[in-house]
């Protein structure tokens, strides 16, 4: 089946501690995103990549990092920087980021700080 | 920073009805309009896009666009109780942007029986 996979579907972390969420796509897609979701908010972009080797900071990219070594992933750390970082967090891709390209969910990850 | 701007809802209407749900954009040069609907605790899932001014028809969803007023709207004729979610209506960006979604707060709906 092609499709986005993100894992875990569950993190809880420490405060203090850097968690990495991954996402995995089977799409041959060339453009990968993430973003944020807090409750009752719309979705915040945090990073996305149009190409291997290259990536764009969204609009709230402070305190997390990201790599694009594979067509087919792009990991998300969540650094001790990010002040609040307990939110839904969704990967997302699209075939090439162009005009009409339209961008498909993977299933998120909820990460919460205890 | 672009915006995209949606009536905050609640929205409620019962079974049968149609369900409007509006978006209005900052930047009058965007060309492309994307609705997603969302379940409680799931991930957004595409429902339609468009392009082009006018409507846009598919099954029990229509889409309009008009440019002109940076207005785009979504009906859903109808309305069951399964379409209950809350709808994102996303702009995508032009120039340095391109490739870059701009998602408003979306407008929960709920469909009573």
């Amino acid at each position: 089946d092609g499709g986005i996979t993100q894992s875990p579907k569950y993190l809880f972390r420490k405060e203090g501690q850097n968690v990495t969420l991954s996402c995995e796509q089977n799409l041959n897609h060339d453009a990968m995103y993430w973003y944020r979701q807090d409750p009752g908010q719309g979705l915040r972009l945090i990073y996305y990549s149009q190409i291997v080797n290259d990536f764009q900071k969204g609009d709230i990219a402070e305190g997390y990092s990201v790599s694009r070594e594979k067509k087919e992933s792009f990991p998300l750390t969540v650094t001790s920087a990010q002040k609040n970082p307990t939110a839904f967090y969704l990967c997302a891709s699209s075939i090439e980021g162009a005009s009409k390209d339209t961008q498909y969910f993977g299933p998120g990850t909820r990460l919460t700080v205890l | 920073q672009k915006e995209v701007e949606q009536n905050s809802g609640p929205l409620s209407v019962p079974e049968g009805a149609i369900a409007s749900l509006n978006c209005t954009y900052s930047d009058r040069g965007s060309q492309s309009f994307f609705w997603y609907r969302q379940y409680s605790g799931k991930s957004p899932e595409l429902i339609m896009f468009i392009y082009s001014n006018g409507d846009k028809e598919d099954g029990r969803f229509t889409a309009q666009l008009n440019k002109a007023s940076q207005y785009v709207s979504l009906l859903i004729r109808d309305s069951q109780p399964s379409d209950s979610a809350t709808y994102l209506c996303a702009v995508k960006g032009r120039g340095s942007t391109l490739g870059r979604l701009y998602f408003g707060r979306g407008t929960q709906l709920t469909v009573w029986p």
